[in-house]
């Protein structure tokens, strides 16, 4: 059974400052899937990722899948409030289902 | 743009009661599935169908059935209600079933098994 851990699993910071949430596995995926959920909606998709070692931007938001494909990392640079929400990683598996990471819980006070 | 819409939004059951949970999509979308969200535990998948007529089972198939007679509509069924599927369950649809397809999600319903 594959699985992704999501670390950390709560993240609590200030305006301003800069974070990273880190999706890990033993186990390679053909894609890496990153979603935003805010309370009382389902999760919306920020990014796909595909190829070892592939980098995204999103306005203040960076996405990376590792070289093996085995994990990624979500960097958001001078977090606002606005981006408080849940983070969910979603690595594809070999059948074509989406396997989830347990969710970064994300608050950014003003 | 209506996307996915799930019904109900909100529902209370008793232990052993039955119900369906409908899903629909309105992008034409062959590949539909449901998840449910627990805390601490992220989306694990329920079942899944990769078009009209055809089901499979996902990581936690057990207590609930669904059917797709057609591509719009795939409803999840709750044959005898525990405590244990008090969750929040979410619909999505994609384009295909290749894994980088993006996932669209309906709202959620959110349901209580007393």
């Amino acid at each position: 059974t594959q699985l992704l851990e999501q670390s950390p699993q709560f993240l609590s910071i200030q305006e301003g400052e800069n974070l990273t949430v880190y999706c890990n596995s033993s186990s390679v995926f053909s894609s890496l899937q990153w979603y935003r959920q805010e309370p009382g909606e389902g999760p919306v998709l920020l990014v796909t990722v595909v190829t070892g070692g592939e980098v995204k931007k999103l306005k203040r938001l960076t996405f990376q899948f590792g070289d093996a494909r085995k994990d990624s990392s979500l960097h958001i640079t001078a977090a606002q409030p606005g981006d408080t929400g849940l983070y969910l990683c979603a690595g594809g598996d070999q059948g074509g289902k989406l396997i989830f990471g347990q969710g970064t819980e994300l608050s950014v006070k003003p | 743009n209506a996307g996915v819409t799930q019904t109900p939004k909100f529902q209370v059951l008793k232990t052993g009661q039955s119900m369906t949970l409908q899903c629909a999509q309105d992008m034409n979308h062959e590949y539909m599935s449901w998840y449910r969200q627990d805390p601490g535990m992220g989306l694990r998948l329920i079942h899944y169908s990769v078009g009209a007529g055809i089901t499979d089972q996902g990581e936690v198939p057990n207590g609930y059935n669904v059917s797709r007679s057609t591509t719009e509509d795939f409803p999840l069924r709750l044959l005898s209600a525990a405590p244990s599927q008090t969750s929040v369950y979410f619909c999505a649809s994609s384009y295909s079933s290749r894994s980088n397809q993006p996932q669209h999600f309906g709202d959620g319903t959110r349901l209580s098994i007393l």
